[in-house]
């Protein structure tokens, strides 16, 4: 069975702009968390949806938001980027409701300009 | 969720034993108690989790203490490849409002493997 997928791998952006973030979790898995992973903070939960719903959230601003689709693929967005939003964007996937473990994507390593 | 603290880091000689500790001592009754590790340019994997009783499976073993204020991640005889991060990460069995609540990671412990 595919793990989760997370594209693209490498992005590069300039202050202002803004990038979607796109997360395939493994066949069957309908719930999937975001993660932010920076030097300083470590890893930070972002939030979480299942069937197309957002459940939980981290303490993030309204720049950072995401979204589920009905295949259970999900995206983040950040507007507005800023120099701190350099990190590593995790991806992970559940199986169902409840499920303790995770398994997380390679993610994503945006470096912001 | 409730804190953990681990070491910052540990080494360790390759095909040796090694035990990783947690402290937990504001457990919960309903936490149970999660590992995972995240190798270099990776992204975290799951590893071991339990309640109160000891657990083991083909990656490693995990020791709980008696009163859960504590337990020890061990692999029984370290590859270089296990090298990593390894982070110990409490969740309640009680999820509120469905969904999967997130993981809350520490700074965990950075292990090194002697060859």
């Amino acid at each position: 069975k595919a793990g989760v997928t997370q594209t693209p791998r490498y992005l590069i952006k300039t202050r202002g702009q803004q990038v979607t973030l796109s997360c395939s979790p493994i066949s069957g898995h309908r719930s999937v968390s975001w993660y932010q992973q920076t030097p300083g903070q470590g890893l930070q939960f972002l939030f979480e949806y299942f069937s197309e719903t957002q459940r939980n959230k981290g303490n993030f601003p309204g720049r950072f938001s995401g979204r589920q689709f009905s295949n259970s693929r999900s995206e983040m967005n950040v507007s507005t980027l800023e120099l701190g939003d350099s990190a590593l964007y995790l991806c992970a996937s559940s199986l169902v409701v409840g499920q303790e473990t995770q398994y997380f994507g390679p993610g994503t390593r945006l470096l912001v300009l | 969720d409730a804190k953990t603290t681990q070491p910052n880091s540990m080494e360790s000689n390759e095909e040796e034993p090694v035990h990783l500790p947690c402290n937990h001592s504001t457990i919960s009754g309903t936490d149970y108690i999660h590992w995972y590790r995240q190798l270099p340019s990776q992204g975290p994997e799951y590893v071991i989790h339990g309640l109160t009783s000891n657990v083991n499976n083909r990656m490693a073993s995990l020791a709980i203490a008696e009163d859960r204020k504590s337990s020890t991640l061990i692999l029984h005889r370290a590859t270089l490849r296990d090298a990593a991060v390894y982070y110990c990460i409490l969740r309640s069995s009680q999820y509120s409002g469905g969904g999967a609540d997130g993981l809350t990671f520490g700074k965990g412990t950075h292990l090194i493997i002697q060859p």
